[in-house]
C-alpha cells in the first residue's frame, strides 16, 4: 500500500514563527502536492512538485514556500506564520496510470497559529 | 473558471436510509468528475470517477452518473451504513484527469446513526 506520512497530526505555533510541515511518501512517486482544507472551501492547492528541486505555484501560494531536495520528501514552509494560516494541511503524492493521475493523501496536519 | 458546488451539510441519516449528495459543476471543455471520501482522522481517497458524459462510476455501493445536460454528478447509495460516516468531496479535472487541474467542492459531512 502507498503510504504518505505527515510528520505531525497537530501543531500549535505563534504568529511570526517559521513553520515546517514535512511529508514523506514511500512509493517513488514523481509528483507531490500540498493542499489546505478549510470548512466551506474544500481543498485548495498551495504548491506542487513534479520532480526533485522543481516546484510550481498552485492556486494560493502566497505566504508559503516549499522544498523538494529528495524525491520522497516534500516540505511546506510558512516563513512567518499568521493567524489566517490556521488550517488543515494535506500532502499528497500521485501515480500516473494510462494518462490518468491518481492521488494518495496523507492524514493531514491541523495547524493552529495563535 | 471551473467550479464545483455541493449540497450544504451536515447530512444525518439512519442506517439503511437512501443517500443522495448533490454536486453540480461549471467547467470549460469536457471534465472528468470524481468523488473523494475522507474518513475521520484520515486523508482523502478516491471513491469513484467518470470521464465522459453518461458514464456511471461505482464503488462500495456508491454510484454517480455524469450528466452533461444538467452538469451534475450526484452521489447515491441505496442503503447507508454507520461506516459510511465521512466527508465527501466532489471534484473535477479538465485535463485528462490531471491532479494539477483538480477543482474540489466544499465537502459534505455525512453522519449515519445506528
Amino acid at each position: 500500500d502507498v503510504k504518505v506520512t505527515q510528520s505531525s497530526r497537530y501543531l500549535v505555533k505563534r504568529t511570526g514563527e517559521k513553520v515546517f510541515l514535512e511529508c514523506v511518501q514511500d512509493m517513488d512517486h514523481e509528483n507531490m502536492f500540498w493542499y489546505r482544507q478549510d470548512p466551506g472551501l474544500g481543498l485548495r492547492l498551495i504548491y506542487f512538485s513534479y520532480d526533485v528541486k522543481m516546484k510550481e505555484k498552485g492556486d494560493i501560494p502566497e505566504g508559503y514556500s516549499v522544498s523538494r531536495e529528495k524525491k520522497e520528501r516534500f516540505s511546506l514552509i510558512l516563513e512567518s506564520a499568521s493567524t489566517n494560516q490556521t488550517s488543515m494541511y494535506l500532502c499528497a503524492s500521485s501515480l500516473v496510470v494510462q494518462r490518468n493521475e491518481k492521488l494518495f493523501f496523507g492524514s493531514g496536519t491541523q495547524l493552529s497559529v495563535l | 473558471g471551473n467550479s464545483v458546488t455541493q449540497m450544504e451539510g451536515p447530512v444525518t441519516l439512519s442506517e439503511e436510509a437512501f443517500l443522495t449528495i448533490n454536486c453540480t459543476y461549471t467547467a470549460t471543455g469536457y471534465p472528468s468528475l470524481f468523488w473523494y471520501v475522507q474518513y475521520p482522522g484520515e486523508g482523502l481517497q478516491l471513491l469513484l470517477k467518470a470521464t465522459k458524459a453518461d458514464d456511471k462510476g461505482s464503488n462500495k455501493g456508491f454510484e454517480a452518473t455524469y450528466r452533461k445536460e444538467t452538469t451534475s454528478f450526484h452521489l447515491e447509495k441505496g442503503s447507508v451504513q454507520v461506516s459510511d460516516s465521512a466527508v465527501y468531496f466532489c471534484a473535477l479535472s479538465v485535463s485528462s484527469g490531471s491532479a494539477r487541474q483538480l477543482t474540489f467542492g466544499s465537502g459534505t459531512q455525512l453522519t449515519v446513526l445506528p
